[in-house]
């Protein structure tokens, strides 16, 4: 049974806070890790799509890192913004090809 | 262009029922995904569609919840003889051929099932 976990599953934050949630997953059989941000009454988005150990990816104020031999992959927002609200989601593309969902990180950002 | 498009937005169903929920994946995407989510749960993985190999099946829930893909277009989730167990928003998902590791997925708006 593929496993991948998110922590933490949510988190409050001031505007301006940087803050980073983590995501684990099997370090076997690993073909990519995905991050996508899911906005109430929308449809989640892609952020990031990682391959590579040691990878990290930028999008603006948001980063993140991948660890492929131990199986965790970081996320970052620097200066957190109430648009940043929203769940995290991480995902696992092993060598089957479907793609499993971690629970999810809720970030909620207070102006 | 045109994302992925999932019919009908909302469905509300008697126990029992049968229901069928629609998915239109963006034109040349090869790979397609059903998940769902129930309420406070994460994205579970349903089933996945590549080209013309057989689906990956291993996530229906039961032998009540069925798919069809025809060719690289339209999909079909069907659920027979639906339980209260069963509400959830089911998510339709694309993307371009699986050999490209580093493609995301492109999700639809979902369609909300409650069954009453």
């Amino acid at each position: 049974i593929l496993n991948v976990e998110q922590s933490p599953q949510s988190l409050h934050v001031q505007e301006g806070d940087s803050t980073n949630f983590t995501c684990s997953f099997p370090s076997s059989n690993f073909y990519a890790l995905h991050w996508y941000r899911w906005e109430t009454a929308k449809s989640p988005e892609a952020l990031f799509v990682m391959t590579l150990n040691g990878d990290e990816k930028k999008k603006g104020r948001i980063s993140a890192t991948l660890n492929t031999k131990e199986g965790y992959s970081y996320l970052y927002i620097k200066g957190s913004q109430p648009e940043d609200s929203a769940t995290y989601l991480c995902a696992f593309k092993g060598n089957t090809g479907k793609l499993i969902f971690g629970q999810g990180t809720t970030l909620q950002v207070k102006p | 262009g045109a994302g992925v498009s999932q019919s009908p937005s909302n469905k509300v169903t008697e126990k029992g029922k049968d229901v069928e929920l629609r998915c239109d994946p963006i034109s040349g995407h090869t790979a397609l995904y059903w998940y769902r989510q129930r309420l406070g749960q994460g994205l579970e993985f349903l089933i996945y569609f590549q080209g013309n190999s057989a689906p990956d099946k291993s996530g229906l829930p039961s032998d009540r919840f069925s798919a069809e893909r025809t060719g690289e277009s339209v999909s079909t989730l069907t659920i027979q003889r639906t339980q209260q167990e069963d509400s959830a928003v089911y998510l339709c998902a694309s993307s371009v051929h699986e050999s490209s590791y580093n493609s995301p997925l492109h999700f639809g708006n979902g369609t909300r099932l409650t069954v009453t």
